[in-house]
């Protein structure tokens, strides 16, 4: 248990459809991040966000919609993905976004199969 | 360049064999923090182990010991008397500091590890 928790843990979509990803920590963490884990690809980072405020958008395509209503959670709404989105998608945090000394903790991740 | 390469895809090894895994990174900075991941096949990220630049002593915990070398700017994972618990995917990374001035782990791209019985 590493205190982040994902949900669903597994997603099958369509390219039409609208699907959103849920992320919780109640770790007192300030920053929150999605990362994306592709076959054969390293962990990319997406999105970060910092008290509840984006503050990093790593170039990722606009059919990937971030939110963060409060500093416990984080979304990722999904909607006319491509298959070549089939990814796991994890969630993580960590204390401050600004500190290197700090680790992350992350999610079981969400094995998102676009069909 | 901030990167980090894990040459060895994937290593199979019998139980109660040492093995190593292997971390080679780039940096521009003087000043930095190393990290290493384990990631079961239940899909998270597992913290292992935080090492700072300041700090080149070996580090044991248990099975698991690292060796930093900066001179080689290696980070080098070992396990001794391997289990099969121990079959994950192993991730090394790089914690730098983006442009918009958030962190963000430089990952390489994993060593597959498999104990058989």
């Amino acid at each position: 248990e590493t205190g982040v928790t994902q949900t669903p843990r597994h997603l099958v979509m369509g390219m039409t459809n609208k699907k959103s990803l849920k992320c919780e920590q109640h770790l007192g963490h300030n920053a929150m991040y999605w990362y994306k884990q592709s076959a054969k690809k390293p962990l990319e980072l997406m999105f970060v966000y910092s008290l509840e405020e984006r503050v990093e958008n790593n170039s990722v395509p606009s059919r990937f919609s971030p939110e963060c209503p409060n500093s416990s959670h984080l979304f990722l709404h999904l909607h006319t993905l491509q298959p070549e989105d089939s990814a796991l998608y994890l969630c993580a945090s960590s204390l401050q976004r600004t500190r290197l000394n700090t680790e992350a903790f992350f999610g079981q991740g969400t094995r998102l199969t676009v069909v | 360049a901030q990167k980090v390469t894990q040459a060895q895809t994937e290593i199979s090894v019998v139980e109660k064999e040492d093995v190593t895994l292997d971390c080679v990174y780039e940096t521009r900075d003087t000043t930095y923090y190393l990290f290493w991941y384990k990631q079961p096949p239940s899909g998270e990220l597992v913290f292992l182990i935080r090492r700072n630049s300041f700090d080149e002593q070996n580090e044991i915990s248990g099975r698991y010991s690292w060796n930093f070398q900066k001179s080689t700017s290696s980070f080098n994972f070992t396990i001794t008397a391997s289990q099969v618990v121990d079959s994950a995917v192993y991730f090394c990374a790089l914690p730098i500091i983006t442009q918009g001035g958030s962190e963000k782990l430089v990952f390489g791209k994993g060593t597959k590890l498999t104990v058989n019985p």
